[in-house]
């Protein structure tokens, strides 16, 4: 089981659509990340929100767009995507305490959302 | 800047015999090292990560890896795998920044 939790497990959306996808994590984890995984690649980083503001924008395109309403939630909202973005999104935290050294801090991942665009 | 290389894309090898999956790292900074293990259409799971001090890191699942500076190399051993650890295995390096940069991976199949 993941302590970090991550819903839909599967999402089929049109290229017209809007979807969000959503993570949630209860560890006291002030670092949240989105990564998107293609087949049989490693996992890419799209953003990093650190203590809910947005820290790394990795030159994502504009129909990604990440919210972080609080510590514990992130989501990911969807908007006129392309068959080329189906892949696995992946959210992960990690402790990152002011103070501590960052790179320390594991990353903990969910199971992720199976996107498809259709 | 930090990058990962792992020299195996597949590693085969039989139930019960060991297993090594090289991971060779660089970087200008002091830097700390993971290994991550994701089962079919799972998440990744740590296995175990080193920060300092002892060189020879302790993970889940028996398995185990050496930080060689000089060599800048973190691989990961296993003295006896099991069907159960068939998956893909990813070294990962992080500087003091929020970036985790992952190598492109090893596929373990491990074959009764």
């Amino acid at each position: 089981d993941t302590e970090v939790t991550q819903t839909p497990k599967h999402l089929v959306m049109g290229m017209t659509n809007k979807k969000s996808l959503k993570c949630e994590q209860h560890m006291g984890h002030r670092a949240m990340y989105w990564y998107k995984q293609k087949a049989k690649k490693p996992p890419e980083l799209m953003f990093v929100y650190s203590y809910e503001k947005l820290s790394i924008n990795e030159s994502v395109p504009s129909r990604f767009s990440p919210e972080c309403p609080n510590s514990s939630l992130l989501n990911l909202h969807l908007h006129a995507l392309q068959p080329e973005d189906s892949a696995l999104y992946l959210c992960a935290s990690s402790q990152d305490k002011k103070g501590l050294t960052l790179g320390a801090s594991p990353l903990h991942f969910g199971n992720g959302t199976r996107l498809t665009v259709t | 800047a930090q990058s990962v290389t792992q020299l195996d894309s597949q590693v085969p090898v039989f139930e019960e015999a060991p297993v090594e999956l090289r991971c060779n790292y660089s970087s200008s900074v002091s830097v700390y090292l993971f290994w991550y293990v994701q089962y079919p259409n799972q998440g990744l799971q740590l296995l175990l990560k080193y920060l300092s001090g002892s060189t020879l890191v302790k993970g889940i699942n028996g398995f185990e890896a050496e930080f060689n500076k000089s060599q800048t190399s973190f691989h990961l051993r296993k003295p006896s795998v099991h069907i159960s650890d068939t998956a893909e295995y990813f070294c990962a390096v992080r500087g003091n920044t929020d970036k985790l940069i992952f190598g492109t991976g090893t596929r373990l199949q491990v074959f009764p």
